[in-house]
């Protein structure tokens, strides 16, 4: 049983499309993250997600919003998709605890802008 | 911001031998973690070190921390093919409007055959 699942693997669209790309979590964990992983392999934090309360990484642009239907879930929207969007998005879960936060991640989702 | 940085981007080394990997962060920490990727797939926990913690054993992976020097290496005894991924260290980070792990950049180990 796969820990945090993500769908699509694979996601090619057009220039200010907007698209949707669904996590979730079988691991009981309270905290949620989307990274960012650039073509250098730069991983950048999107946003964090613990069941109650949602940190935006300042720099995301507001086209990008997480979406939580439940603790086990968190989609990502983005809308009107730019060039510049072209990454993969991880999705993660952890326990949340400041001392020993470890995370466990989906497989990714590649998402390439035409 | 608070980000790890590895040293070296990339590795290459013969099977057998062992690969070590450094990376250095900016601000105090409570704990130092390293991942591992293998390409196209998601990065995969490692060995979590805690600020207290000056060495920390996982089968054949050693990691150490200098907290005076805000550094830590990763060395890989005995390296396998398998063992060709790129290796992150991550140290938690609360500000800048996220908290939650923050990433280095990464060192790209290549185990040739």
């Amino acid at each position: 049983d796969t820990a945090v699942s993500q769908t699509p693997k694979y996601l090619v669209t057009q220039m200010g499309n907007d698209k949707s790309i669904k996590c979730e979590q079988n691991l009981g964990h309270d905290t949620m993250y989307w990274y960012k992983q650039d073509s250098k392999k730069f991983l950048k934090i999107m946003f964090s997600y613990n069941n109650k309360e949602l940190i935006i990484n300042e720099t995301v642009p507001n086209r990008f919003s997480p979406k939580s239907p439940d603790k086990a879930h968190l989609n990502l929207h983005i809308n009107s998709l730019e060039l510049g969007d072209s990454a993969v998005y991880f999705c993660a879960s952890g326990t949340g605890l400041t001392g020993a936060n470890v995370l466990t991640f989906g497989a990714g989702s590649r998402l390439t802008v035409l | 911001s608070q980000q790890g940085e590895e040293d070296p981007q990339a590795l290459s080394i013969q099977e057998g031998e062992n690969a070590t990997m450094n990376c250095s962060y900016k601000t105090s920490i409570n704990n130092l973690q390293w991942y591992r990727q293998n390409s196209g797939r998601g990065l995969v926990h490692l060995i979590l070190i805690r600020s207290n913690e000056r060495e920390k054993h996982s089968g054949r992976l050693r990691v150490t921390l200098d907290t005076s020097k805000k550094s830590s290496s990763l060395l890989i005894t005995a390296s396998r093919a398998a063992d060709t991924a790129s290796y992150f260290c991550a140290t938690f980070y609360s500000g800048g409007g996220a908290d939650g792990l923050t990433f280095g950049k990464g060192t790209h180990l290549i185990i040739q055959p």
